[in-house]
Order: structure tokens, then C-alpha cells, then sequence
């Protein structure tokens, strides 16, 4: 099975703190997504990648950053945390280059920015 | 621009009851998937099913059913004689294709289901 592994399921930052989230996934696929979710929100997605060192902006970038620098590995960064980025994070991957590939998510990370 | 629309927030059904979510979908794109996950207290999205939009044949799994119709651009999903363990958020989801070239998918604001014993 593919598995989406996330590094924390609950965090506690401060306002200010520069916040790393990290997503591993140990299938060998191209594609890495980090999403926030929020109440009557759904997902909206924040960044992506489609091979290692590229990321395209998604819908809701601002605020943060991605890094990519092995295929398993996609990181989400927070460069100042605000309360604003109080959310649960989703990282999910997917194979291919076609459009139709489903994803594999992590079980998210709770980010509490007090 | 890509748009996915669950209109119904929250549904709260009786064990055995039958119940349909609604998932209503924008696209300029002339191929594209549409996919249901599910979202148990756990909080791990689990993917239930992708359709093509070339194939408007409805979909059976067990107590799970899906309906096609690109005419209403509409992808609802019923399940049939619910029972507790189908409590959960459900999300509808819209992939890009080769107009739009968005490579990821686009997500509904989900629907809560609550299956009452």
C-alpha cells in the first residue's frame, strides 16, 4: 500500500515561528500536494509538485513556501506563522502525468498557531 | 475556473435510511475525472471511486451508488440502507485536464453525513 506519512498529527506553534511540515510518501510518485482544510472550506490546495525542485502555486499560497528536494519528500513552510494558518494541513501524492490519477493522503496535521 | 458545489453542509439520517449527496461541478475542460472521498473521524481522506467524463454509466459498489449526468454537470452519490460506519465528511472532487492544465484536483466544501442508530 502507498502510504503518506506526515511527521507531526498535532502541533502548538507561536505567532511569528517559522514552521516546517513534513510529508513523506514511499511510492515513487511524481506528484506531491499540500491542501489546508477548514470548516465549510472543503480543501483548498496551497501548493504542488510535479518533480523534484518544481512546485506550482495553488490556490491559496500566500503566506507560505514548499520545498522539494528528494521525490519522497515535499515540505510545506510556514515562513512566520500567523493565527490566520490555524488549519488542519493535508498531504496527499499521486502517480503519473496524466490528469485522472486519485490521491493517497496523510492522516494531516493539526496546526495550532496560538 | 474549476468549481466543485455540496450544497447540503450537514445530513443526518436514521440507521437503514437511504441518502444521496449531492456533488454539482464547473469545468472548461472536455476531459476530466470526478472522484468521492471519504473522511472517517480518523481525519485520513479515503478515495471511493474516479469517474471519466466520457463514461456516463452509473456505478454500483454494495451499498454505495454513483450518478453520472453530464448534462446537469452533477456526480451524486447514494448509499443505500446506511449504517453507522458510513458516518463521515464526504468530499466531490474535480480533476484539470488539458484545457485548464491544472494538475490537481479541486474539492468541494464536503458534506457531513451522521448516521443515527
Amino acid at each position: 500500500d502507498v502510504k503518506v506519512t506526515q511527521s507531526s498529527r498535532y502541533l502548538v506553534k507561536r505567532t511569528g515561528e517559522k514552521v516546517f511540515l513534513e510529508c513523506v510518501q514511499d511510492m515513487d510518485h511524481e506528484n506531491m500536494f499540500w491542501y489546508r482544510q477548514d470548516p465549510g472550506l472543503g480543501l483548498r490546495l496551497i501548493y504542488f509538485s510535479y518533480d523534484v525542485k518544481m512546485k506550482e502555486k495553488g490556490d491559496i499560497p500566500e503566506g507560505y513556501s514548499v520545498s522539494r528536494e528528494k521525490k519522497e519528500r515535499f515540505s510545506l513552510i510556514l515562513e512566520s506563522a500567523s493565527t490566520n494558518q490555524t488549519s488542519m494541513y493535508l498531504c496527499a501524492s499521486s502517480s503519473g502525468t496524466d490528469f485522472g490519477y486519485g490521491y493517497t493522503f496523510g492522516s494531516g496535521t493539526r496546526l495550532t498557531v496560538v | 475556473a474549476q468549481k466543485v458545489t455540496q450544497a447540503q453542509t450537514e445530513i443526518s439520517v436514521v440507521e437503514k435510511e437511504d441518502v444521496t449527496l449531492d456533488c454539482v461541478y464547473e469545468t472548461r475542460d472536455t476531459t476530466y475525472y470526478l472522484f468521492w472521498y471519504k473522511q472517517p473521524p480518523s481525519g485520513e481522506l479515503v478515495f471511493l471511486i474516479r469517474r471519466n467524463s466520457f463514461d456516463e454509466q452509473n456505478e454500483i459498489s454494495g451499498r454505495y451508488s454513483w450518478n453520472f449526468q453530464k448534462s446537469t454537470s452533477s456526480f451524486n452519490f447514494t448509499i443505500t440502507a446506511s449504517q453507522v460506519v458510513d458516518s463521515a465528511v464526504y468530499f466531490c472532487a474535480l480533476s484539470g485536464g488539458l484545457d485548464t492544465g491544472r494538475r490537481a484536483l479541486t474539492f468541494g466544501s464536503g458534506t457531513r453525513l451522521q448516521v443515527q442508530p
